[in-house]
């Protein structure tokens, strides 16, 4: 199976800060990578799929980018509401569907 | 308005089975592949299963494999997961979602999650 491998782990940021979680998978699955945002009791959220495709509703803040192994999602003036645990997955029809270990972004 | 209510979680005995069910509403069922993750007390999530829109394909987590099977009922807007040699590592909240699409893409709805204890 692909792993995907993200960091870092935990990140300290204030509210305006811009910050930058990656997400690295062990082979290359070209750009079949989406983020996900969680927030504690609450079911997961989709932010982003195929890399860099944001999902309507999401603010334009959010961004990824990447292809290949190597992946990242920013946050752009990081907003109260955006503190929370954000996961990665890589995604293919006819494979397994790994998620990332997550990183959770507190505040500092 | 998309909504997945999941149930058929509980307390359960190690080597025991169980068949968690997610019925969907709001869109039409038959259409989208539907997925199961899980999430063990205060680890991160863990994808489980995915079947196609049509249950024609069938994909498992290593770790689940030859013990849970994702099946589904598109008339009763259903899928469900058979877990069977229930093991303390299965203790988690058990989410169905539905896909972007028909064949496993990514999961855009989410439900709440039914729980799952194992333990002796």
């Amino acid at each position: 199976d692909i792993q995907m491998t993200q960091s870092p782990s935990t990140l300290s940021a204030s509210v305006g800060d811009r910050v930058t979680i990656t997400c690295r998978a062990s082979q290359n699955v070209n750009s079949w990578l989406a983020w996900y945002q969680q927030k504690p009791g609450k079911a997961p959220k989709l932010l982003i799929s195929k890399s860099s495709n944001l999902q309507s509703g999401v603010p334009s803040r959010f961004s990824g980018s990447g292809s290949g192994t190597e992946f990242t999602l920013t946050i752009r003036g990081l907003q109260p509401d955006d503190f929370a645990t954000y996961y990665c997955q890589h995604y293919n029809s006819y494979t397994s569907r790994t998620f990332g270990r997550g990183t959770k972004v507190e505040v500092k | 308005q998309v909504q997945l209510v999941e149930s058929g979680g509980g307390a359960v005995q190690p080597g025991r089975s169980l068949r968690l069910s997610c019925v969907g509403s709001g869109f039409t069922f038959s259409e989208y592949g539907m997925h199961w993750v899980r999430q063990a007390p205060g680890k991160g999530l863990e994808w489980v299963a995915s079947i196609w829109f049509d249950g024609s394909h069938k994909e498992y987590a290593d770790t689940v494999k030859g013990r849970f099977d994702i099946s589904r009922d598109n008339s009763k807007n259903t899928v469900y997961l058979q877990i069977d040699i229930l093991r303390d590592e299965d203790t988690a909240l058990y989410y169905c979602g539905r896909d972007q699409g028909m064949f496993g893409d990514v999961l855009v709805a989410w439900g709440q999650g039914t729980r799952v204890s194992v333990s002796s």
